[in-house]
């Protein structure tokens, strides 16, 4: 079945460039997620990735896929105070676009 | 578009009660689904629909889970008999099927807290 990890916790400096790692397991993924959850709240699509693709640059944000590794990274340029929050990475199956399977979240903490 | 809307966002309620959670997607969106999130984990799939048809249930929705849109608008979650393990934030998401991404957008979820 599918599986999304991802580890738990990361700080960086104000300014700083953050990289937040993913790994999964299901090889049929189609489309990779980035989300972002601030405390107590629903969670802000950030970007995603087609499975076909390597690399997506959005503003700040990059996001490099490894299929052959299965593993997906976010790297946030300058990163602010407000960049602090929880960062999910998700991922949908081949031919069902339906259901989201997530990592339990990168808890990213931007010190000053 | 106003985003995804829930109500209500907060339910306390005690144990055996029912409780009944609507979901407003954003209005051209076909696609409504709901997913349940526990304290320190990512949130899990529960359901979804497409216009009126419930397509895919988890086995995590269990009997006393049921999960409706009628109209293929709003959705509502009811459940029945509600139990201590039933405390989660209940997030509903909604998609428009042909989206190059098929991305999901979230609403400010529903937390139910079960005495």
């Amino acid at each position: 079945g599918e599986d999304v990890e991802q580890s738990l916790f990361l700080s960086v400096r104000e300014g700083d460039s953050s990289v937040i790692n993913c790994t999964y397991t299901d090889s049929s993924s189609t489309y990779l997620y980035w989300y972002k959850q601030e405390p107590g709240a629903g969670l802000q699509l950030l970007t995603y990735i087609f499975s076909n693709m390597d690399m997506k640059q959005d503003q700040r944000l990059t996001v490099l896929l490894n299929k052959k590794d299965k593993h997906l990274s976010l790297r946030i340029a300058d990163t602010q105070t407000g960049d602090s929050a929880i960062y999910f990475c998700a991922e949908t199956a081949y031919g069902t676009a339906s259901k989201l399977t997530f990592g339990t979240g990168t808890r990213l903490q931007v010190t000053l | 578009d106003t985003g995804v809307s829930q109500n209500p966002r907060h339910k306390i309620t005690k144990r055996g009660q029912n409780v009944t959670f609507r979901c407003d997607p954003i209005s051209e969106h076909n696609r409504l689904y709901w997913y349940r999130q526990t304290l320190g984990q990512g949130p899990e799939f529960l359901t979804y629909f497409q216009n009126e048809a419930q397509l895919e249930k988890s086995r995590l929705l269990s009997d006393r889970f049921s999960a409706e849109r009628p109209k293929g608008s709003f959705s509502t979650l009811e459940i029945q008999r509600t139990e201590q393990g039933d405390s989660a934030m209940y997030l509903c998401a909604s998609s428009l099927v042909w989206a190059e991404g098929y991305e999901q957008y979230f609403g400010p979820g529903t937390r139910l807290t079960v005495t």
